[in-house]
């Protein structure tokens, strides 16, 4: 198994630009994850998905886009981006049960993008 | 909403000795995981140690082992025979039955030779 990969692992923009991040993962995991990682501020939770075709917000959600159509896939969007979006960003995924049920599963991170907008 | 802190932004310790990393968390929730993950440089975050809520029992991984204090809210994470390979940013994690998880800022570990 490969994992959860991302790429880009490095990307420059200018303000205003578009882009997509790519996350996948091969473990028929059901959550996936995006987290950015500010210094000083830990990881922050953007968007999350329990399962394909259901995505919801998580502490940080404005500014960024995703969807869910294959289990495999959770890619990341920035419609228009801003200098405050510069930052690491993370993707993960575990097995994951919705409805309340806590899941003891292992999360896996993927590897981080690196991006900078000017 | 849960909210992790680390209250130690820089932490140092030397090769061979044992070093205390601290964590608090607040939530109201009596269901719910904590973690440590480490960073090293690679910035691949890597899980050292998980412990479930409804055990009182510390939880133990080779030289890491935790004191979880469920009701201080409190889940410091412990360092023996502190190896060189373990300089990296650790980070404290809470997971409740809602899935989302909660970071705290880190503590940057530095191991002297």
């Amino acid at each position: 198994n490969a994992g959860v990969t991302q790429t880009p692992k490095f990307q420059v923009l200018k303000t205003g630009q578009s882009m997509t991040l790519q996350c996948a993962q091969d473990m028929n995991h059901e959550y996936m994850s995006w987290y950015r990682q500010d210094p000083g501020m830990g990881l922050r939770l953007i968007h999350y998905s329990v399962g394909a075709g259901i995505t919801d917000q998580g502490e940080v959600p404005n500014g960024y886009n995703v969807s869910r159509s294959t289990t495999e896939d959770f890619p990341l969007r920035l419609l228009s981006a801003a200098p405050s979006q510069t930052s690491v960003y993370f993707c993960a995924s575990r097995k994951g049960l919705a409805g309340g049920v806590l899941s003891r599963d292992t999360q896996y991170f993927g590897p981080g993008t690196r991006l900078t907008v000017l | 909403a849960q909210t992790v802190t680390q209250s130690q932004p820089e932490m140092s310790v030397q090769e061979a000795e044992t070093v205390t990393l601290s964590c608090t968390y607040d939530t109201s929730e009596s269901d719910y995981y904590l973690f440590w993950y480490k960073q090293p440089p690679s910035r691949q975050m890597i899980l050292v140690i998980r412990q479930e809520a409804y055990k009182q029992q510390n939880a133990t991984e080779n030289r890491f082992s935790v004191n979880f204090q469920k009701a201080a809210k409190s889940f410091s994470l412990k360092i023996s025979d502190s190896q060189l390979g373990d300089a990296a940013m650790y980070f404290c994690a809470y997971r409740s039955a809602h899935n989302d998880m909660r970071f705290g800022a880190g503590t940057r570990l530095t191991v002297k030779p």
